[in-house]
C-alpha cells in the first residue's frame, strides 16, 4: 500500500469559520509533511512531522495549526483564514531513513471566501 | 533561499517524440527526485537518485544524478497523451534539511 489518502477533497470555508484537513497513510512512514500549492507553482513547505513531533515549522501564520495524534495520521486546523489562503494543500509521508523520496497525497483544494 | 533552475518551462510536443528536461542548482546536491503532477492531483514520485552519475529507468522514463552534483536531467522515450502534466525535479542540499522544488516543465502532447 503506497497510497496516502487526504480528506475532504474540496473544501469552501469563509473568514470566521474553523475547519480541519485530514491526512492518513499505512506505509509505516515516520515521517509526515504539509505543503501548500498555489496554481502552476511548486509545493512549499508548511510543517514537518518527525515522530509525531514537531520538526519544522517553515514561518507559518498561526491560524494554520497542525497536529499528529499518531503515527498514521496528520492534521491541518484552519481558523480564520483569508483569501489569499486559498491554494491545494497537499500531505507527503516517507520512510524516516529515506527522507527525501516523499509520497503525497491528492490534496484537498481550499477556498476561502 | 536556493533555488533551482527546471527548463524548458513548457513543452509541446507530437506523440510518439522523445523529451528531455533537465534541472540545475548553484551548490551541490545529495538527493534529486523527480515527480509529475496531473491537474487537481498530487505529485507522484517518478524516480528517485542519490548517487553522482546514477542513471536510473522507469519505464520510458530516464533520469540522471549529474557527476558535478549540481544538476539532474529526465528524459521521456516515445511519448503519450497520458505524459501530460507538469514534471518537478526537487533536491536535497548537502547540508540542506527540506526538500528543494524546481519551477516546473508543462508538457503538452498531441495525438
Amino acid at each position: 500500500d503506497t497510497e496516502v489518502t487526504q480528506t475532504p477533497k474540496h473544501l469552501v470555508m469563509g473568514m470566521t469559520n474553523k475547519k480541519s484537513l485530514k491526512c492518513e497513510q499505512h506505509m509505516g512512514h515516520r515521517a509526515m509533511y504539509w505543503y501548500k500549492q498555489k496554481a502552476k507553482k511548486p509545493p512549499e513547505l508548511m510543517f514537518v512531522y518527525s515522530y509525531e513531533k514537531l520538526s519544522i515549522n517553515e514561518s507559518v501564520p498561526s491560524r494554520f495549526s497542525p497536529e499528529c495524534p499518531n503515527s498514521s495520521l496528520l492534521n491541518l486546523h484552519l481558523h480564520a483564514l483569508q483569501p489569499e489562503d486559498s491554494a491545494l494543500y497537499l500531505c507527503a509521508s516517507s520512510r524516516r531513513d529515506r527522507a527525501y523520496e516523499q509520497y503525497f497525497g491528492p490534496g484537498t483544494r481550499l477556498t476561502v471566501t | 533561499g536556493q533555488q533551482l533552475n527546471q527548463s524548458p518551462q513548457s513543452m509541446f510536443i507530437q506523440e510518439g517524440e522523445d523529451v528531455s528536461m533537465n534541472c540545475t542548482s548553484s551548490s551541490i546536491f545529495n538527493t534529486w527526485l523527480w515527480y509529475k503532477q496531473d491537474p487537481g492531483e498530487g505529485p507522484v514520485l517518478l524516480i528517485a537518485l542519490y548517487k553522482a552519475g546514477e542513471l536510473t529507468s522507469n519505464g520510458r522514463l530516464t533520469a540522471q544524478f549529474g557527476i558535478t552534483r549540481k544538476d539532474s536531467f529526465l528524459n521521456i522515450s516515445a511519448s503519450i497523451p497520458s505524459d501530460v502534466g507538469i514534471y518537478f525535479c526537487a533536491g536535497r542540499e548537502q547540508a540542506g534539511t527540506a526538500l528543494i522544488f524546481g519551477k516546473g516543465t508543462t508538457l503538452s502532447v498531441s495525438s
